[in-house]
């Protein structure tokens, strides 16, 4: 059964401080795993992704963290900003590129 | 910069009623997807389509659903006989290519809100 699972369900934080939202997935055979942004009222969109050679990636203020042998990856928003407020969501694929997504995540930042 | 569009965006039906989703794919995409999201829960596959025929499709695609390229730009999603359990949102998807390629993420749309009475 390939299963991402993904949490905290909702995450608040405070204007400037570090989001972290976790995801942990089964299939070893996933070899993607991108992180999508989805604002209310549009489809998700890309944020970033990571392949599992590496161990982190960052762009910007939102950086990856990847842990290969505990099957877990996370997403750090760094100085969060209340444009940052969306739901995110992990997703693991193999070679078919087909997404897997996780439960998705709500985040609030106040500003 | 080259969207994925949906139409409609809210659609109401009755049980039992065929409705057809409809979506033009960004005009270079090869593969093109229809996912769903049931209010407050995950992002879930339906089914993948390249080359006019169904790539992959989940446990979720049954006989109740179809999908179409009837012309070189749209993209449908046709339910036959709709449950109220298909309420959700529906997203379209496409990307460039498939496989071997990590540079070819999804572009999704904006989805239509089914909504089954």
């Amino acid at each position: 059964q390939q299963q991402v699972k993904q949490s905290p369900q909702s995450l608040i934080v405070q204007k400037g401080g570090i989001s972290i939202i976790n995801c942990a997935y089964e299939n070893t055979a996933f070899d993607y795993f991108p992180w999508y942004q989805q604002f209310p009222g549009k489809g998700p969109a890309l944020l970033i992704a990571i392949r599992p050679d590496v161990s982190e990636k960052k762009e910007g203020r939102f950086t990856i963290s990847f842990n290969k042998s505990a099957k877990q990856f996370s997403l750090h928003i760094m100085d969060s900003q209340p444009g940052d407020s969306a739901t995110y969501f992990c997703a693991a694929s193999k070679r078919s590129y087909i997404p897997t997504f996780g439960r998705g995540t709500s985040l609030i930042v106040h500003p | 910069e080259p969207e994925v569009t949906q139409t409609p965006s809210h659609q109401v039906t009755q049980m039992g009623q065929e409705v057809i989703l409809r979506c033009v794919p960004i005009s270079n995409h090869l593969y093109f997807y229809w996912y769903r999201q049931i209010l407050g829960q995950k992002v879930e596959f339906l089914v993948s389509f390249y080359n006019n025929e169904i790539s992959e499709k989940s446990e979720i695609f049954d006989d109740q659903f179809s999908v179409e390229r009837p012309d070189g730009s749209n993209f449908t999603l046709k339910i036959r006989s709709t449950k109220l359990e298909d309420s959700a949102m529906y997203f379209c998807a496409s990307s460039e290519r498939q496989g071997r390629s990590y540079n070819s993420p999804l572009h999704f749309g904006n989805g239509t809100r089914l909504t089954v009475t």
